[in-house]
């Protein structure tokens, strides 16, 4: 049993590149998160899907695209990436069907560097 | 939307002191509080939750109070021990499908 799985997880972009970063949960949950983590800045959510087939902006969607491919799966896209977004992303999931307010389990996280 | 303070940012003891973090939210609806550690390179684990419905929850040398009237909770760790040592976030949420708003963290460093 994984969990929350990330990949990559250390990544150095150049302005302007574009990448996906790819997430999968073997748990049967139905919502998955993106998180940034910033120094003194806490955990700040970056889009959430509360189930298969729907997404929602969280508290700082600017410059990000998700994609839920499926239950599994949940990848967060930078178009053009900016040094600004140099961060560590965490990835999460909750709930199984017919819960509400559950344990989030996290992903180990991607290190993005944008030079 | 939920808007959730912690402090303080950064807090030293000597092991086996006990230590306390505290957090303040900001809507009423919320109603379930859970506390997450963080060791360095790791994603944010549980460690202990709350509901509304409860005042006080115990596991072991960890234990959380939450206040609905005054709208904060805290978390205490007794007896610490250097592998307390970690970034410990607190968060909020309402009821329903909503998504859980963190504090800004707070760094735990334990001292032998």
């Amino acid at each position: 049993n994984a969990g929350v799985t990330q990949t990559p997880k250390f990544q150095v972009l150049k302005t302007g590149q574009s990448m996906t970063l790819q997430c999968a949960q073997d748990m049967n949950h139905n919502s998955m998160y993106w998180y940034r983590q910033d120094p003194g800045m806490g955990l700040r959510l970056i889009y959430y899907s509360a189930s298969e087939g729907t997404t929602d902006k969280g508290e700082v969607p600017n410059g990000y695209n998700v994609s839920r491919l499926n239950k599994r799966e949940f990848s967060l896209r930078l178009e053009s990436a900016a040094p600004s977004q140099t961060s560590v992303y965490f990835c999460a999931s909750s709930a199984l069907p017919g819960q509400k307010n559950t344990e989030a389990f996290f992903g180990q996280g991607t290190r993005l560097t944008v030079v | 939307g939920e808007n959730v303070e912690q402090h303080p940012s950064t807090l030293s003891v000597q092991e086996g002191d006990s230590a306390v973090i505290k957090c303040t939210y900001s809507d009423s609806a919320s109603n379930y509080f859970p506390w997450y550690k963080q060791e360095l390179g790791k994603g944010p684990q549980l460690i202990i939750d709350i509901r509304s419905n409860v005042g006080e929850k115990k596991d072991q040398r960890i234990a959380v109070t939450l206040n609905k009237t005054a709208k904060h909770f805290s978390l205490h760790i007794t007896e610490t021990q250097p592998e307390d040592s970690a970034v410990y976030f607190c968060a909020g949420q309402t009821s329903g499908y909503s998504t859980l708003t963190f504090g800004k963290g707070t760094m735990l460093l334990v001292s032998p």
